[in-house]
């Protein structure tokens, strides 16, 4: 999608190792967020930023952590990866909390 | 606790016909609503979205209908083509609280030629 990438697109992990998703956005909006899309539960917020170094918690929070030190990027950090957190992650954007501008989303499993 | 119920999870029309997606919330705080249209391995793309000030909203095909006293809204597709075949997502958000969106479901749109 323009205006947002998502890096990797697809990735497998092991079990207990640390994974980070990079969401970087070229279009200098103040907010950030990280979902999850599993199968029956739509889209769920893990972290979300409303500016540089401005995070908080979603309503998936456990097992995540997320920084950004700068606007463009929003990282979000599977800790210790367990199965649980197999699960396809979509980045969204939006310059005013309106209108999210989704990622074209990464694939993760975890085995 | 799912604030946003959405139904029903898979729908299957025929060509031409009208697809009706309903949501149901519980947040009465909530004041955007907006629908998301999503294609195998895409993310969510805006469809259309309303306000509580209103009761129904048009775009093209499109038509959302609200109503506040119930806490329900749905999507109406009109002429329904194949093209319209994805995952359909309602959401719901409050600018009180960060306009986090919470999204219902989803549901599995296939329009059948």
């Amino acid at each position: 999608d323009a205006g947002i990438t998502q890096s990797p697109r697809h990735k497998v992990t092991e079990t207990g190792t640390p994974v980070t998703l990079r969401c970087h956005q070229t279009e200098n909006h103040r907010y950030m967020y990280w979902y999850r899309q599993d199968p029956g539960h739509g889209l769920r917020l893990i972290h979300y930023s409303y500016g540089v170094k401005d995070t908080d918690k979603g309503e998936v929070s456990d097992g995540y952590s997320v920084s950004r030190s700068k606007t463009e990027d929003f990282l979000l950090t599977l800790e210790s990866a367990t199965s649980s957190q197999t699960s396809v992650y979509f980045c969204a954007i939006s310059r005013t909390g309106d209108g999210y501008t989704f990622g074209s989303g990464t694939r993760l499993t975890v085995v | 606790q799912q604030q946003v119920k959405q139904s029903p999870q898979s729908l299957i029309v025929q060509k031409g016909g009208i697809s009706i997606i309903n949501c149901a919330y519980e947040n009465t705080a909530f004041d955007y609503f907006p629908w998301y249209q999503q294609f195998p391995g895409k993310g969510p793309a805006l469809l259309i979205a309303i306000r509580p000030d209103v009761s129904e909203k048009k775009e093209g095909r499109f038509t959302i209908s609200f109503n506040k006293s119930a806490k329900q809204f749905s999507l109406h597709i009109m002429d329904s083509q194949p093209g319209d075949s994805a995952t359909y997502f309602c959401a719901a958000s409050r600018r009180d609280a960060g306009n986090m969106l919470t999204f219902g479901g989803g549901t599995r749109l296939m329009v059948k030629p």
